[in-house]
């Protein structure tokens, strides 16, 4: 298996601009989840999706922030307008399970974007 | 609130040194427990885990113990090497629905 794919691998963009962040979970987990890592706050929960439902949204920082998934292979997260403070590296992971003892949540090699 | 506390790095070793990042949690109940490396560049990765009391996750030379008594799942190595040089996330499940909740991640470096 190739693992959980993200793209892109980097992304650089200036202020006011849209990001589309790009995530392809691993075949047949049913859990998807959307993470930001910052030196600052460390690794957040953004969202998770179960079934490509949105199960919880809370980490999602603000309105200008969006996730979709629209089937079981892609999710989109995309920030419009984009400002410097979203910089950071976002990761996609997915699992068979939401977190439970059985079971491993594997991680894409992440996104770095930079907004200037 | 559940909570993961690390110690904070970064850790700085000698090739061969003993290692110990510290881990305690704060939750109501009892969950499976959970170490994740980050090696530079790349995602986190599972390291090790423990499901119950006493319980001991090892993989890689890498062991710990999930203490119930300390509420604690301290991370050890008896020899580091250069190549175990990255962040170490300790992290806590109640399984089901719920999600992991991570530390804020220690980093270790290891120098020849």
């Amino acid at each position: 298996d190739a693992g959980v794919i993200q793209s892109p691998r980097h992304e650089v963009t200036e202020m006011g601009q849209e990001v589309t962040l790009r995530c392809k979970p691993i075949s047949g987990h049913d859990y998807l989840f959307w993470y930001r890592q910052t030196m600052m706050r460390g690794l957040e929960l953004l969202i998770y999706f179960n079934n490509n439902v949105p199960i919880d949204d809370s980490g999602m920082p603000e309105d200008r922030f969006s996730a979709k998934m629209p089937n079981a292979s892609f999710s989109t997260l995309k920030i419009q307008p984009s400002e410097p403070r979203d910089s950071a590296v976002y990761f996609c992971a997915s699992s068979l399970t939401a977190g439970g003892s059985t079971d491993t949540q594997y991680f894409g090699p992440g996104t770095r974007l930079t907004v200037l | 609130g559940d909570s993961v506390t690390q110690m904070e790095g970064p850790v700085t070793l000698s090739e061969e040194a003993f290692l110990t990042i510290n881990c305690t949690y704060t939750a109501t109940g009892y969950p499976s427990l959970f170490w994740y490396v980050q090696y530079p560049g790349e995602g986190l990765q599972l390291l090790l885990k423990a499901t119950k009391a006493d319980d001991k996750g090892s993989n890689k030379g890498f062991e710990a113990t999930y203490r119930k008594e300390t509420t604690s799942f301290h991370l050890e190595k008896g020899s580091v090497q250069v190549s175990d040089s990255a962040v170490y996330f300790c992290a806590l499940s109640f399984g089901g629905y719920s999600t992991l909740t991570f530390g804020k991640g220690t980093m270790l470096l290891v120098s020849p």
